[in-house]
């Protein structure tokens, strides 16, 4: 069964440094991944996601992921941290083993702090 | 271009009580994922509606139902409420039958007391 993995229940890091909020993925065929993020009492915001080609995904406010097949990680990164960058992560990887529905399978998530 | 669209923000039952959820998909959508987002957790997947049929379910209960109407918008209904029922509920839209990114609406938190 397809599942994702965010060891880290939060992210400290200080504003202008780089970030690295860390995900795992174990799927049974190809994998499907995306990121969220989510903001005090808001939904879910997309983010980014891996389907197929380059291993370096680039996506919104500045954000990108890399996938490492050998690893089985997409970890979301961004060279220059933000305070409004602070809110709750999520990794999702796209269940595929029954009926190709999109159905997404999320990780506990990862809450970033970027301190000023 | 409206997103993704629910009502209400939020609602307060009690234990044994029925509750409707609405969601209005983006424009262009014509598939509705509903998730349950307990406190602390990842969303977790309840069922999709698609064609105005619920084409996948995930691990809920029968008192969890739902309906998607002829414009694409969707209802989640849930009977005999429980304490455990508490949760922000996030209807998700995306094309092509699903396969795609989902995009969220801000979600309904549901208090159950």
């Amino acid at each position: 069964a397809q599942s994702v993995a965010q060891p880290e229940d939060q992210v400290n890091v200080a504003e202008g440094n780089p970030l690295t909020v860390k995900c795992t993925y174990s799927v049974s065929g190809n994998p499907y991944l995306f990121w969220y993020v989510q903001y005090p009492n808001r939904g879910l915001q997309f983010l980014l996601k891996y389907i197929t080609g380059d291993n370096l995904v680039k996506g919104s406010y500045g954000f990108e992921a890399e996938f490492n097949k050998s690893q089985t990680s997409f970890h979301l990164k961004k060279p220059s941290a933000l305070v409004s960058d602070s809110a709750l992560y999520f990794c999702a990887v796209r269940d595929d083993g029954s009926g190709n529905t999109g159905k997404l399978i999320f990780g506990q998530g990862t809450t970033l702090q970027v301190k000023p | 271009d409206a997103g993704v669209t629910q009502s209400p923000t939020h609602l307060i039952k009690t234990r044994g009580q029925q509750v409707t959820l609405r969601c209005s998909p983006k424009s262009g959508h014509d598939t509705v994922s509903w998730y349950q987002q307990a406190l602390g957790q990842g969303p977790q997947f309840i069922f999709q509606y698609y064609e105005e049929e619920e084409r996948q379910r995930g691990n809920f209960p029968d008192r969890f139902s739902g309906h998607q109407f002829p414009n694409y918008s969707s209802e989640l209904n849930v009977n005999a409420l429980l304490l455990g029922d508490s949760a922000l509920y996030l209807c998700a839209s995306s094309e092509t039958g699903g396969v795609d990114e989902q995009f969220f609406g801000p979600g309904t938190r549901l208090t159950v007391l």
